[in-house]
């Protein structure tokens, strides 16, 4: 069984670029493209915000983007705002349909 | 408008069992996977298992398989999470997804059904 290995917390000051990555221990992000990202807010459901690596959702902006090197994918939030602060997951495909969320980053606006 | 409605919170004994659903509406329900994850309190997401309504063809992560059962009724669009025999550990929130156009992403969620097991 894959795992996907997050940093526990992330800090950013409003205006400023982070980068949240994701690096998986078995050969699932390295060998497909299919890395997604989900925004979560407390007591709320998550949401989609990068899909297939780079792609984002309509209705998310693009100070959110994705890449993916080697075994490591990264979440990229440019211009950070107060309101993306929130719990980032990584997910990756594995091969017959199943999917493996990673632990989590806590993402912080000072 | 798609939408995946569950109610909010069940609460049971351990030893019961339970059925918690996710009706679906807004689109072609047989067209796209859904998914259960379970949150536990204070804790992060776990990806349980899919299935496919179009043929209730069902997949399970290995961490789940044999505890949970996930199935389908195409005529109500709804897809159901189930549990034998509960215990304290049950106790999470569950979400049901629906999976879009890729493979990993889950484009609309639930809004989650808590489910409260005491011991």
């Amino acid at each position: 069984q894959s795992a996907l290995t997050q940093p526990r917390s992330v800090s950013g000051s409003p205006g400023q670029s982070v980068s949240l990555s994701c690096t998986g221990a078995a050969s699932d992000v390295a060998t497909y493209d299919f890395v997604s990202w989900h925004q979560q807010h407390p007591g709320k459901a998550p949401r989609l915000v990068i899909y297939d690596v780079t792609k984002r959702p309509s209705g998310v902006p693009d100070r959110f983007s994705g890449s993916k090197s080697g075994d490591t994918a990264f979440l990229t939030i440019s211009g950070l705002r107060p309101e993306d602060e929130a719990d980032y997951y990584c997910s990756s495909y594995e091969g017959r349909q199943i999917v493996f969320f990673g632990g989590g980053t806590k993402l912080t606006v000072l | 408008e798609v939408l995946l409605a569950q109610p909010g919170e069940e609460v049971k004994k351990a030893g019961e069992s339970l059925r918690i659903s996710c009706q679906a509406s807004g689109y072609t329900f047989s067209r796209h996977w859904i998914a259960w994850v379970r949150q536990m309190p204070g804790k992060g997401l776990e990806w349980m298992g899919t299935i496919y309504p179009g043929d209730s063809d069902s997949r399970y992560s290995p961490s789940f398989q044999g505890q949970v059962t996930i199935s389908v009724d195409k005529s109500l669009s709804t897809a159901y999470l189930q549990w034998d025999s509960l215990q304290a550990s049950d106790t999470a929130v569950y979400y049901c997804a629906r999976r879009g156009d890729t493979l990993t992403g889950y484009d609309f969620w639930g809004q989650g059904t808590l489910v409260i097991v005491s011991s």
